[in-house]
């Protein structure tokens, strides 16, 4: 089975600054996806940005990059000029394909906080 | 834009008691997913429906809950009866298929057992 780890409870980082969340998994798989999705307060669960194991570059949507790293089984998400709307409780999920295509892990979430 | 709804959004039963929560997916969504997220976790896959049918249940408490999907729209999942460990939000999602395609999340239905 496979697991996700998110070491960091919680995070906080200052406007205009840029952090990094921590995530590792566990898998024998060699193709998968990986996720982050960011869970506002009170809010929907929306997807930030997604990989493709078999894919060597890292993914990158605006502010928001990855660094994967098949080898170590790590994913990070890295948030740059952060921004208060990213205030959030952050989750680094997986995906096998086959016969639970669809199917999401989740990991614990990193609540982050972004201060003025 | 469309959205996954969900009703209710809060909801206080006593144990022992049945409770069912409501979902509709985006139109055209073929599978939709039921999650349950324990205050301070991340969510776990209760039941994954691919149209009306179950292609995932592993994880779902056959004992007491219960999903269907019957004209593979909206969606019902039931608890009964309910006990205090059930206490969670309860998320549904919808995606064009089951693929690596982006899942979308309803706003949850927070249950409450006293």
């Amino acid at each position: 089975a496979q697991t996700v780890t998110q070491s960091q409870p919680e995070m906080s980082v200052q406007e205009a600054e840029t952090v990094t969340l921590s995530c590792t998994y566990d898998t024998s798989e060699n193709n998968y996806y990986l996720f982050w999705y960011k869970q506002p307060p009170s809010r929907q669960m929306i997807l930030v940005i997604r990989q493709e194991a078999y894919k060597q570059q890292n993914a990158t949507e605006n502010r928001f990059s990855v660094n994967f790293q098949k080898a170590a089984k790590s994913f990070s998400l890295k948030i740059s000029d952060s921004q208060l709307g990213d205030t959030a409780m952050y989750f680094c999920a997986f995906m096998k394909p086959g016969t639970s295509y669809g199917k999401l892990t989740f990991g614990q979430g990193t609540i982050l906080t972004v201060h003025p | 834009e469309a959205e996954v709804a969900q009703s209710p959004r809060y909801k206080i039963t006593e144990k022992s008691q049945a409770v069912a929560f409501w979902c509709d997916p985006i139109s055209g969504h073929a599978t939709l997913y039921w999650y349950r997220q324990i205050l301070g976790q991340g969510p776990e896959l209760l039941v994954q429906f691919q149209d009306e049918s179950v292609v995932d249940d592993s994880q779902l408490p056959k004992d007491r809950f219960s999903a269907e999907r019957l004209k593979g729209v909206d969606s019902t999942l039931k608890i009964q009866p309910a006990e205090l460990g059930d206490s969670a939000m309860y998320l549904c999602a919808s995606s064009l298929a089951a693929t690596y395609n982006e899942q979308f999340f309803g706003p949850g239905t927070r249950l409450t057992v006293l």
